[in-house]
């Protein structure tokens, strides 16, 4: 498995703000990936981050308003610019371990309320 | 583009009750993932299922996948009160990242 932490794991913002979550994980992974889950939705993914290079976003998501960082294999941030109330959401890293199993794990989560 | 869609979205039931979550995709895709999820809380790894006609069991839950017919049942035996949660499968697109259903939040009533 992977053991995942995420920083910080509750926030309440002001509108016009930003805020960067971190996410640590125990082992180095190739794959990790962002995601926002809005409250009582499932998952969407937004981002893949990717070691020394860009990050690859979904459709609907840019790096301006989610700029990510991957400096290395077992850490990233994820910055949501600019907040406003339809920000508010859980965010959540997650990583994939190929070599140890098919599964894909999830951190913690960050819940954000922007006011 | 791969839709995910699972039904119930919601279910209760009571004690002891059987009950079947569907859970349909719409492109080829040959492996099936479901997570629980507690209020509150991530997202943990029930079941994996790479290939047509895997079968998982773990306590109460059996996991099954046809992928001829596109379809991952999850399968409540006698369902006890701690089973409460929203349960989620998951399946890959074309570009194999991890598309999750609607979800299905289970209430089981004493």
């Amino acid at each position: 498995s992977a053991v995942i932490s995420q920083k910080p794991s509750r926030d309440i913002c002001q509108r016009g703000t930003s805020l960067t979550i971190q996410c640590q994980v125990d082992s180095q992974v190739t794959m990790m990936f962002w995601y926002r889950q809005q409250p009582g939705q499932s998952l969407t993914l937004i981002a893949t981050a990717n070691q020394g290079s860009e990050a690859t976003y979904e459709s609907g998501f840019v790096i301006d308003k989610f700029p990510i960082s991957r400096p290395n294999l077992t850490f990233s941030t994820l910055t949501v610019s600019n907040m406003s109330p339809e920000d508010s959401s859980i965010y959540l890293c997650s990583v994939e371990r190929f070599e140890v199993s098919e599964t894909q794990y999830f951190g913690p989560g960050t819940r954000l309320l922007v006011l | 583009e791969l839709k995910v869609e699972q039904n119930p979205l919601f279910l209760s039931m009571q004690e002891g009750k059987n009950y079947t979550i569907y859970c349909n995709y719409s492109t080829t895709s040959d492996r099936l993932y479901w997570y629980r999820q507690d209020p509150g809380k991530s997202l943990e790894s029930l079941f994996v299922l790479l290939s047509n006609g895997a079968v998982k069991q773990e306590g109460r839950l059996m996991a099954s996948l046809d992928t001829k017919a596109r379809l991952s049942t999850l399968h409540i035996t006698a369902a006890v009160h701690d089973l409460s949660a929203t349960y989620f499968c998951a399946t890959r697109g074309a570009t194999n990242k991890l598309i999750f259903g609607t979800g299905t939040l289970l209430a089981v009533q004493p």
